[in-house]
Order: C-alpha cells, then structure tokens, then sequence
C-alpha cells in the first residue's frame, strides 16, 4: 500500500492570500487526486492529477482557484488561490494504487483557516 | 450521474455489540467497486472494506463484513464486537473510473 505525506498539516491564512499544499507518495502511483472536506462535510472531488498534462477538474472547480501540478508519478501540488473563508476546508489529497482492487490512500490531509 | 445516499448521519452502539450502517447508490454501470472508509477525529481516511459488483460473496475484514445486494443498490456495513475505538466517522464510496463518490457520512459513536 502506498504511504502518503502532505505539507502542511495545517495553515491558518489571511483573505486574499493564496496557499500551496504539498502531496507525496512513497511510490510511484497511476492516478492522483485533490478533494475537499468542508467542516461537518463528506468529501468532495476537485480534480484529479494529470502526469504531464493539466489537471481533469469537476463541476465547480476551476483552474483559476485552484492551480494544481504534477511533475511526476510521485508528487503534485495543490494551491488555493485568492482564498476567502468558505475555502477553510481539509485538503485531502489521495493516490490510486495500480492493483486490480481501484484501492486509494488518503494523506492525512491539510486544515486550512482563512480569516 | 452517479450517487451514494447514507441516511443514517449518526448512530450508537453499545460497546461489543453489533451496528449496521446503511448505503445506497445509484449507478447505471454493471462493474464497479464500492468501499467503506474510516475516519477518525485525526482525519485520516481508512479503508475499512471493499466489494467487487461482479462478486456475490459478501467481503468480510474480521469484524468488518457488508451485505451487498446489487440489485437493490445497497451496500451495508455491519460491525461485530463493536470496540471504543471504531469510534469514527464512515463513509460508504463508490468508484467511478478511478474516482470516489461519497456519501454523507454516518458518525458512530460507541458506549462503554
């Protein structure tokens, strides 16, 4: 099973700053993803990871807001942009394990504030 | 689109005894995977147990066992000799080309 590390663990920001979370994968993984875990809430897709290429992102995310990367098959970025307080929010990020069981592992996710 | 409905936001059980968490989804596809996962006051996801669509035998992980019914688009999660630390929110999720559709959540809680 693939071990996920995230930095940071949590931030707190001031409005209109923008802020960039770390994801990296103890091996080399086929997908990776980007959710958001607003407070009392279920997780919620915002984009997956594209090695190489931009990020596939879902209905109501944008690139804009939320910048992501991914250089190779071990790492990706996700940045959130011109934050506002409805971003406080768990950034979750998570990888696909390439077995035949579509298995994914969360890293411990990214508390965000923002004031 | 597809969609997994957990209606139970929170339940009880008393400590080794048995709870069931409930789960439907709505889907169109034929094969798929479905998942329960964990997760605790720390935040960390984890996967609890998982189902193949296309197998009938319910999956079993110890004290962890669901009840698959394909047809009705159910999948439950029941959980024997609960302990304090199955304490935890869980979340039913379903696979979709790689990408996990969650339910709402159902918080547990566990009485000594």
């Amino acid at each position: 099973s693939a071990v996920i590390s995230q930095k940071p663990s949590r931030d707190i920001c001031q409005r209109g700053t923008s802020l960039t979370i770390q994801c990296q994968v103890d091996s080399q993984v086929t997908m990776m993803f980007w959710y958001r875990q607003q407070p009392g809430q279920s997780l919620t897709l915002i984009a997956t990871a594209n090695q190489g290429s931009e990020a596939t992102y879902e209905s109501g995310f944008v690139i804009d807001k939320f910048p992501i990367s991914r250089p190779n098959l071990t790492f990706s970025t996700l940045t959130v942009s011109n934050m506002s307080p409805e971003d406080s929010s768990i950034y979750l990020c998570s990888a696909r394990d390439s077995g035949s069981w579509n298995e994914q592992f969360f890293g411990p996710g990214t508390r965000l504030t923002v004031l | 689109a597809q969609t997994v409905t957990q209606s139970q936001p929170e339940m009880s059980v008393q400590e080794a005894e048995t709870v069931t968490l409930s789960c439907t989804y709505d889907t169109s596809e034929s094969d798929y995977y479905l998942f329960w996962y964990k997760q605790p006051p720390s935040r960390q996801m984890i996967l609890v147990i998982r189902q193949e669509a296309y197998k009938q035998q319910n999956a079993t992980e110890n004290r962890f066992s669901v009840n698959f019914q394909k047809a009705a688009k159910s999948f439950s999660l029941k959980i024997s000799d609960s302990q304090l630390g199955d304490a935890a929110m869980y979340f039913c999720a379903y696979n979709q080309g790689g990408k996990l559709i969650f339910g709402q959540g159902t918080e547990l809680s566990v009485k000594p």
